[in-house]
């Protein structure tokens, strides 16, 4: 089945440097990628998302790549904010076997944005 | 739109007794799912419906039970908890198929002693 590994488990960076968080999945057929941000205590939100027929996908301080070949996708956040401290899980469909697209899911990245 | 409700937020459970989790959601999306949560281990998907009268097992189904009678409802059953059952479970919706935008529900802790 699908596995998706996430690296790395934690970060720290200083505000305003960038962070980049690493993911590789397992399942040439998986076709959605998203990004998801928990704060402490909180419900997972979506913050990015990629599908297998775009290679980048950008939104303000905050982007996607994917690289089908090579089965791995990565987060990149600019210019980063203590608010951007949180832990981000990246996640991949499962495709097939009734599955209905089921995600699954990364252990996560906490970061950890120093003022 | 309340969007997914999850209840109760905390709950602290005894060894071998049952409960269910409640989920439900407003915006008659078909595909609701059940995650548990545990440090380190990312989100790991229980069950899941694509419809009323629908379910299935995800990657770690075994000690929980679920039903889908309505579009609205999907609750998690524990027959007989045990403390490995320990973690936050969050429930999720989405339009149709588990491959788009999920909702998360708020969350619910659970501690079985």
């Amino acid at each position: 089945g699908e596995n998706v590994e996430q690296h790395p488990s934690t970060l720290s960076v200083q505000e305003g440097d960038s962070a980049v968080i690493k993911c590789t999945y397992s399942d040439s057929a998986s076709n959605y990628f998203p990004w998801y941000k928990q704060e402490l205590g909180k419900r997972p939100q979506l913050i990015i998302d990629i599908r297998s027929n775009v290679g980048e996908k950008k939104d303000q301080r905050i982007a996607v790549t994917l690289n089908k070949t090579a089965k791995h996708f990565s987060l990149h956040i600019t210019e980063t904010q203590p608010e951007d401290s949180a832990v981000y899980f990246c996640a991949a469909s499962i495709i097939g076997g009734g599955s209905q697209g089921n995600l699954i899911f990364g252990k996560g990245t906490k970061l950890s944005v120093k003022p | 739109n309340a969007g997914v409700t999850q209840t109760p937020k905390f709950q602290v459970l005894k060894t071998g007794q049952s409960m269910t989790l409640q989920c439900a959601q407003d915006m008659n999306h078909e595909y609701m799912s059940w995650y548990r949560q545990d440090p380190g281990m990312g989100l790991r998907l229980i069950h899941y419906s694509v419809g009323a009268g629908i379910t299935d097992q995800g990657e770690v189904p075994n000690g929980y039970n679920v039903s889908r009678s309505t579009t609205e409802d999907f609750p998690l059953r524990l027959l007989s908890a045990a403390p490995s059952q320990t973690s936050v479970y969050f429930c999720a919706s989405t339009p149709q198929g588990g491959a788009n935008v999920l909702t998360f529900g708020a969350g619910s802790r659970l501690t079985v002693l």
